[in-house]
């Protein structure tokens, strides 16, 4: 069975430019999560959605983050513009109605530059 | 304060030895605790849970004290392999039941 898959695994880009990740959840999953991971900072929770719908976006550090979840088989996180603190590994998880195990993607490793 | 917190280590330990990792949560309103682990460059991956009276999978053993508000993580006859960063997790219903996670302790089992 094919997992969650993020896309792209790495990104550099420039700051001021816009960067979209993008997942795709496990088939079936109706929860999905976007996380960050940082060396200082840790594994945080930016958004979830439930049925396609946001439910909590308290972790979304800025205007500059938006992400929509337009089916219940495809996200996208947005930056824009970006900034060199974006650095950082991004990953996408879903569940089976929340239920627990969170399945993380690869993760999109993003330099802003 | 960070809600989960662990010391990063690294811990080096040899092959064959116990190690120990311990973490400490603030929220006492969590109710279900998590051990991920999380290879170089890769994903999390759910190790196992934690339950009250404690539980063992094969050489990993899991232990939570609430009352201290602290897991366990206890690793016997430590291998190569076992080489990673063990995540702490935390859930808490008053939190949305969303997942807490702590920094991670990393592992390094040497020859």
């Amino acid at each position: 069975d094919a997992g969650v898959i993020q896309s792209p695994r790495h990104e550099v880009t420039e700051m001021g430019q816009e960067v979209t990740l993008r997942c795709k959840p496990i088939s079936g999953h109706n929860s999905l999560f976007w996380y960050r991971q940082t060396m200082m900072r840790g594994l945080e929770l930016l958004i979830y959605f439930n049925n396609n719908v946001p439910i909590d976006d308290s972790g979304m550090p800025e205007d500059r983050f938006s992400a929509k979840m337009p089916n219940a088989s495809f996200s996208t996180l947005k930056i824009q513009p970006s900034e060199p603190r974006d650095s950082a590994v991004y990953f996408c998880a879903s569940t089976p109605g929340g239920v627990l195990p969170l399945h993380f993607g690869n993760g999109t490793r993003l330099t802003v530059t | 304060r960070k809600e989960v917190e662990q010391d990063p280590g690294p811990f080096n330990v040899p092959e064959g030895a116990t190690v120990a990792f311990n973490c400490t949560y603030s929220n006492s309103a969590s109710q279900s605790f998590f051990w991920y682990r999380q290879d170089c460059r890769k994903e999390p991956k759910l190790l196992m849970s934690v339950y009250s009276s404690g539980n063992e999978d094969g050489r990993f053993t899991a232990q939570l004290n609430r009352a201290s508000q602290y897991i366990s993580l206890l690793i016997r006859d430590s291998k190569l392999s076992d080489s990673a960063t063990y995540l702490c997790v935390a859930q808490a219903k008053n939190a949305g039941n969303m997942l807490t996670f702590g920094g991670g302790t990393r592992l390094m089992v040497k020859p």
